[in-house]
C-alpha cells in the first residue's frame, strides 16, 4: 500500500481553470504538508497542517487553498490558474513531535499550465 | 540568512568511487536532525538517512554515511562505491525543535555517475 498517495500525477490544464490536488496518507502521521518545486528543483513548502489545523501558511497566492477533512488528507485547491503555477506539486507527511522523524513524501504532482 | 546551505549545484563521479556531497546548516537550536533526501529523474523524493544533533556516531545506511562535524556544522553525504542508479538530485534538510519542527530543505546538487 502507498503510504503518501497523490492524485493526479500529471495535470494539465489551461490558464484561468480550477483545479485540486488529492493528498491521503495512512501512516497516521499527524502532519501534513503541502510543497512546490519550481524549475530549479527548489523545494519550497507552502502550507502544514496538523491535526487538522492550519500550522504554517507560507507566502501563498490566496489563490491556492488547503483542504484538511481528517488527519489523513490534505488537499490543495488552485483556482484561476496562472502559467507561473506549472511546477510539481509535493505532499508529505511526518510524525510530530519528533526530530528524528523525516517526511514521507506523496510521488508528486506535475501540473503544467497552458 | 540560508538555513541549509548545498554548494554544490552539480556533481560528477565515476562509477565504483565514492562521492562527497557538501551540506552546512544555520541553527542555534541545541536540537536538530539532519536529513538527505534523494530525487531521481523520476522525481519521487526518497529518504536516505537521518543524524540527530546529540548523536555521538556518523550515521550510515549501507552505502551512504552522514559525516556529521558539529562545530563546523556540517552534515556531508558520503556514498562509497558509486552506481549508475545514484544519478539524481540530492537535497539535504534540517529539522529544528524550536520552529515548531519544520523542514528546511537545501537547493540540492546533481550528481551524475559515469560509467
Amino acid at each position: 500500500d502507498t503510504a503518501v498517495s497523490q492524485t493526479p500525477k500529471y495535470l494539465v490544464t489551461q490558464m484561468g481553470n480550477d483545479k485540486s490536488i488529492k493528498c491521503e496518507q495512512n501512516l497516521g502521521h499527524d502532519t501534513m504538508y503541502w510543497y512546490k518545486q519550481d524549475s530549479k528543483k527548489f523545494l519550497k513548502i507552502m502550507f502544514s497542517y496538523n491535526n487538522k489545523e492550519l500550522i504554517i501558511n507560507e507566502t501563498v497566492p490566496n489563490r491556492f487553498s488547503p483542504k484538511s477533512p481528517d488527519k489523513a488528507h490534505l488537499n490543495l485547491h488552485i483556482n484561476s490558474l496562472e502559467l507561473g503555477d506549472s511546477a510539481v506539486y509535493f505532499c508529505a507527511s511526518s510524525q510530530d513531535p519528533g526530530l528524528n522523524y523525516g517526511y514521507t513524501f506523496g510521488s508528486g504532482t506535475r501540473l503544467t499550465v497552458v | 540568512a540560508q538555513k541549509i546551505t548545498q554548494t554544490q549545484p552539480g556533481m560528477f563521479v565515476q562509477e565504483k568511487e565514492a562521492v562527497t556531497l557538501d551540506c552546512t546548516y544555520d541553527t542555534s537550536d541545541p536540537s536538530y536532525g539532519l536529513f538527505w533526501y534523494k530525487q531521481p529523474s523520476s522525481g519521487e523524493m526518497i529518504f536516505l538517512i537521518y543524524q540527530g544533533s546529540y548523536d555521538q556516531q556518523n550515521a550510515t545506511e549501507g552505502r551512504y554515511s552522514l559525516n556529521f562535524q558539529k562545530a563546523r556544522k556540517s552534515a556531508n553525504l558520503v556514498i562509497s562505491a558509486s552506481q549508475l542508479g545514484d544519478s539524481a538530485m540530492y537535497f539535504c534538510a534540517m529539522r529544528e525543535r524550536n520552529t515548531g519542527n519544520q523542514f528546511y530543505f537545501g537547493t540540492g546538487t546533481s550528481l551524475t555517475v559515469i560509467p
